[in-house]
């Protein structure tokens, strides 16, 4: 059973809009996350990661928001650009083991 | 030239055939990982060198077989594989092998298995 789900296989969003991609996990051990994008062609790259002890970090256009009671964290994009349109993994990380999401592929339209 | 490089970008081989996957990191980094990306699926970790040992080998067949000659080099050695086993396969490195630093990936080779 997958311990990292990404629900939405796509989302559609409005340029200048904001994005916003969900990722629930159900290992309660979990206590560092990671956003990676992945355009075609190329390999995933890094994006922004969060602690288990905050609840919140803020990278420019990019927030992550950590639920930890509701073992949900999400990934703001504000505001949202054509550029952004990529494929979003999350991961989450307990002792040596990192386990991604399905992914959620984000289109921004101009 | 910086980050991770991978070769080849595509390929395409028979059930019968031997290939290798190459993988090179410029980043001074002491671990270096393969992952595979099947449709629809997320990305499984598959061997995991954290300064040229095997630390890690999710209970992958024995038709494929990693080997990593020195910290800035990792192949993956391909024979007998299955039409299941086309995917993406994506090398990654990391400063020191743990499982919370963000991962450098390559591009990736697409396989094709007929």
């Amino acid at each position: 059973d997958q311990q990292v789900k990404q629900n939405s296989p796509s989302l559609s969003v409005q340029e200048g809009r904001i994005s916003i991609l969900n990722c629930d996990y159900t290992n309660s051990m979990f206590d560092y996350f990671l956003w990676y994008k992945k355009y075609p062609a190329e390999g995933p790259t890094f994006l922004i990661s969060i602690s288990s002890i905050k609840d919140k970090n803020e990278d420019g256009r990019f927030t992550v928001f950590l639920n930890k009671s509701a073992k949900h964290l999400s990934l703001h994009i504000v505001p949202s650009q054509p550029g952004d349109s990529a494929v979003y993994f999350c991961a989450a990380s307990a002792g040596n083991m990192l386990t991604f999401g399905g992914g959620t592929r984000l289109m921004v339209k101009p | 030239e910086t980050g991770v490089t991978q070769t080849p970008r595509h390929l395409v081989m028979g059930m019968t055939n031997k290939k290798s996957l190459k993988c090179e990191q410029h980043l001074g980094h002491n671990a270096m990982y393969w992952y595979k990306q099947s449709a629809k699926k997320p990305l499984e970790l598959m061997f995991v060198y954290s300064l040229e040992e095997r630390v890690e080998n999710n209970s992958v067949p024995s038709r494929f077989s990693p080997e990593c000659p020195n910290s800035s080099h990792l192949f993956l050695h391909l024979h007998t594989l299955q039409p299941e086993d086309s995917a993406l396969y994506l090398c990654a490195s990391s400063q020191y092998g743990r499982a919370d630093e963000k991962l450098f990936f390559g591009s990736g080779t697409q396989l094709s298995v007929l």
